[in-house]
């Protein structure tokens, strides 16, 4: 079965700086998910992507997809405090219906 | 919209005792799915559904029971609560499962 694994678990950066989150997979991504957390709260989806090397942006965000589909990154530039939260990637199995996330990665934004 | 409604929000069970959780989505969501959350595991699959009459089993069905009568609701059965069942529960829907899932804001469960 394929397995998300993402790094680092935990991250405290100070406000104003940038961050990378990993997300890497045990088997070739069909469709690479990320969300966002806040505490207390459900999912809320930021981005999706499909094709190797494939870049999406929104607002200081962006996601990448690597060539070979196995490896996802997500970026922050400039963190503000509202970036806190615990964010998640996701990947389907191409067989319609199962949607497996990674453990999630917790971040801290100190004013 | 409404979107995805999940109830209670908070729950307390003693050991054995039973008890649904409830999802409804007004979206007409073909595709929905429960998932429960856990310190440093993620998110993972009990079960999923991918239209009405249609149910399959995630990571970890063990312990849960759904079914799916109508497009709209996608109920999670706890048959006999155990205290390893203690989580966060989401309930997620969407109009296919190839895309962006919208999740209810959750319930915390607690079996004593």
């Amino acid at each position: 079965s394929q397995e998300l694994e993402q790094s680092p678990q935990s991250l405290i950066v100070q406000e104003g700086k940038n961050l990378t989150i990993n997300c890497t997979s045990s088997k070739t991504l069909y469709g690479l998910y990320w969300y966002k957390q806040k505490y207390g709260e459900g999912l809320i989806f930021l981005m999706m992507l499909q094709k190797g090397g494939e870049e999406k942006s929104h607002e200081k965000i962006t996601a990448k997809l690597d060539e070979k589909k196995q490896q996802s990154s997500l970026h922050i530039t400039a963190s503000q405090p509202s970036h806190a939260g615990i964010y998640l990637c996701g990947a389907d199995d191409n067989q319609g219906g199962k949607l497996i996330f990674g453990q999630g990665t917790e971040l801290s934004v100190k004013p | 919209n409404a979107g995805v409604t999940q109830t209670p929000k908070f729950q307390v069970l003693k050991t054995g005792q039973s008890m649904t959780l409830q999802c409804a989505q007004d979206m007409n969501h073909e595709y929905m799915s429960w998932y429960r959350q856990d310190p440093g595991m993620g998110l993972r699959l009990i079960h999923y559904s991918v239209g009405a009459g249609i149910t399959d089993q995630g990571e970890v069905p063990n312990g849960y029971n759904v079914s799916r009568s109508t497009t709209e609701d996608f109920p999670l059965r706890l048959l006999s609560a155990a205290p390893s069942q203690t989580s966060v529960y989401f309930c997620a829907s969407s109009y296919s499962g190839f895309e962006k899932l919208f999740f209810g804001s959750g319930t915390q469960l607690s079996v004593l």
